[in-house]
């Protein structure tokens, strides 16, 4: 089984609507991330998280939330969806190991917002 | 300027091949660097750490040079199984919240 899950794996939905995609993680880390990937752009952050009681906001959070229910669910919503969060979006998780911060992302939500 | 500047590609190389990326970065006060391999429509892995001295994982190898800013990764005896995107990562902090992307390198090996 895989150690980050995301559900859904594919998403069509309509301008307006409200939208949550979320995210599991049986690797026991605190540090959880919710990331956009559009064509020509490197992966942008959009939140994070390093417990259950924090949560931050990456460079591009406008339009987006989050929920940290667990230390191993982090889910991202879209109040209301508009065309241009067509993206495909990852979850990570991250550790301290060897003293760098590694990261372990999630198989990727496909988003398409009509 | 792009906080962290790859070529995008395609480099197509036959199979054996020796291959070279180069990445490079804006912010000085960078403190780690990483290279992730992203195969088409899945996730990123991280493929190797960079370190200062330059370091070695089999047929991959990765070079900093911090005066010029710059991180290259050379893959010896390319395989077929190379074939994917690879992201050039930068950290200005502590933490991978600080973490930037570049947009990735493609390589196609071929027969």
């Amino acid at each position: 089984d895989a150690d980050v899950t995301q559900t859904p794996r594919n998403r069509i939905t309509k301008t307006g609507k409200r939208i949550m995609l979320e995210c599991s993680q049986t690797k026991g880390h605190d540090r959880m991330y919710w990331y956009r990937q559009d064509p020509g752009l490197g992966l942008r952050l959009i939140y994070y998280s390093f417990d259950v009681k924090d949560i931050n906001k990456g460079e591009i959070s406008d339009g987006y939330s989050v929920s940290r229910q667990a230390q191993a669910k982090f889910s991202l919503s879209l109040e209301s969806a508009i065309p241009n969060q067509t993206a495909l979006y990852f979850c990570a998780t991250s550790d301290l190991g060897s003293g760098r911060e590694t990261q372990y992302f999630g198989p990727g939500t496909r988003l398409l917002v009509l | 300027r792009k906080e962290v500047e790859q070529d995008p590609g395609p480099f197509n190389v036959p199979e054996g091949a020796t291959v070279a990326f180069n990445c490079t970065y804006s912010n000085s006060a960078s403190q780690s660097f990483f290279w992730y391999r992203q195969d088409c429509r899945k996730e990123p892995k991280l493929l190797m750490s960079v370190y200062s001295s330059g370091n070695e994982d089999g047929r991959f190898t990765a070079q900093l040079n911090r005066a010029s800013q710059y991180i290259s990764l050379l893959i010896r005896d390319s395989k077929l199984s190379d074939s994917a995107t690879y992201l050039c990562v930068v950290n200005i902090g502590s933490t991978a919240s600080k973490l930037t992307f570049g947009t990735g390198t493609r390589l196609q090996v071929t027969l």
